[in-house]
This record gives C-alpha cells, sequence and structure tokens, in this order.
C-alpha cells in the first residue's frame, strides 16, 4: 500500500517553512525523501531508518516517528528552488525497495 | 560519470507493438528498479532486480517483462503495448543496504496511440 502523503499541494511565499507529512499503515524501516522538478527525474533528498537520528540538510530536514510510522519533512525559510513536488518513498523490514507516495507539490513565489 | 542512463528518452508506439527500454549503470549499484509514473499517480514499481540474473515483480508488472543479463543493466520489455501503458518510465539503482537514497535515471515518456 502506497503511504499517504499531506497536504497534496503547499504554496508558499519565499522565507515562510512547511511541513510535509508522510504516513504508513505498515511496519517501516526506512524512510527516503526525494525532490522532482517539472521534467526531471526525482532527487534523492535524505534517508531515516529506524532507530535512526533525525537527519538534516541545509534547511531541509526530516524526523521518523516509529511508533506511529510517520515521517515528516521541515522546510525552513523556503526558496524559489525548493519549488517542486516532495516523494516519500518507505520499506520495510528485509525488503530494499520503495514504495512511494503520490507527491506533495510545493510552490515557492516571490 | 554518466549515472543512470535511460534510453530511448520518447518513444511513440501503436497499440500490439513492442519495444525495450534500456537502463544502465556505472556506479555498480547491485540493485535496480523500474518505476511508471502517472499524473497523480506517484511512482509505481513494475519489476527490480537485487543482482545479476534475478528479477522480482513489484506492485504493476503486468504486461511488463524484465532482463539483467548483466549487473550494470536492466531492460523492460512490453511484449504488446496498450494505450494503459502510456506512462513516464523510470529506472533507479542503489547500493546494498539501507545508508543511501536510489539514483534515478531521466526517464522515458513514452505514449501508445
Amino acid at each position: 500500500q502506497q503511504p499517504v502523503q499531506s497536504p497534496q499541494a503547499v504554496i508558499l511565499r519565499e522565507g515562510e517553512d512547511a511541513v510535509i507529512n508522510c504516513s504508513s499503515s505498515k511496519a517501516l524501516y526506512s524512510v527516503h525523501w526525494y525532490r522532482q522538478k517539472h521534467g526531471e527525474a526525482p532527487v534523492f533528498l535524505m534517508i531515516l531508518l529506524k532507530g535512526g537520528e533525525q537527519k538534516g540538510h541545509e534547511k531541509i530536514s526530516a524526523s521518523f516517528n516509529e511508533k506511529k510510522q510517520q515521517s515528516s519533512l521541515y522546510l525552513t525559510a523556503s526558496q524559489l528552488s525548493y519549488s517542486g513536488t516532495y516523494f516519500c518513498g518507505t520499506a520495510g523490514a528485509g525488503s530494499y525497495q520503495l514504495t512511494f507516495g503520490k507527491g506533495t507539490k510545493l510552490s515557492v513565489i516571490p | 560519470n554518466a549515472g543512470v542512463t535511460q534510453t530511448p528518452k520518447f518513444r511513440v508506439l501503436k497499440t500490439g507493438q513492442s519495444m525495450t527500454l534500456l537502463c544502465a549503470q556505472d556506479m555498480n549499484h547491485e540493485y535496480m528498479y523500474w518505476y511508471r509514473q502517472d499524473p497523480g499517480m506517484g511512482l509505481r514499481l513494475i519489476h527490480y532486480s537485487v543482482g545479476e540474473g534475478t528479477t522480482a515483480k513489484g506492485e504493476v508488472p503486468d504486461g511488463y517483462n524484465v532482463s539483467r543479463l548483466k549487473k550494470q543493466n536492466f531492460l523492460l520489455g512490453l511484449e504488446s503495448a496498450a494505450p494503459s501503458q502510456t506512462s513516464v518510465y523510470f529506472c533507479a539503482s542503489s547500493v546494498i543496504g539501507r545508508s543511501e537514497g536510489y539514483t534515478f535515471g531521466s526517464g522515458t515518456r513514452l505514449t501508445v496511440v
């Protein structure tokens, strides 16, 4: 089953913050986050593992709540370059292939 | 350092025709995957491979076949194309283990008329 992402779309002004959520009905071992710009391939942002630490990448960070099988992606002080569709991909224990959510379209405007 | 290369980038097929999509990676990755992306559906796994000579079905395998005769190549075949297979196809690869993400190819846009 696909993980559920929320919101489906969000519009931000430069400098504003956003949170994108990803939840699964299955027990998770890892959660990946990717960003895809229009007409391009998805690009890996970060991975969170069960029992691991919260990850950070410049002004983008993420957390993984193992009890709730949820992950959240935090974008702070958004920039125009953050625009795109964000996907979470999840994997359970014993599997490496990811199941992706339907994506969250983020638009950052001046 | 090309990463993951997909060919062709665009293709139009008539219903019933066959074709093969090629994915090649130069990163010595063990795992390779084929996904399809449709509007509003995200990325759905078609088939994957955990090593040379091995393949397995993903979420939406019907109508597709794959082969991994060489570690660096992963082929996706459509034996008899249908309009429902109109999509953007992405190949990806990854290392063994869970510490790194996927590297995606640039995609193949396939239209079946």
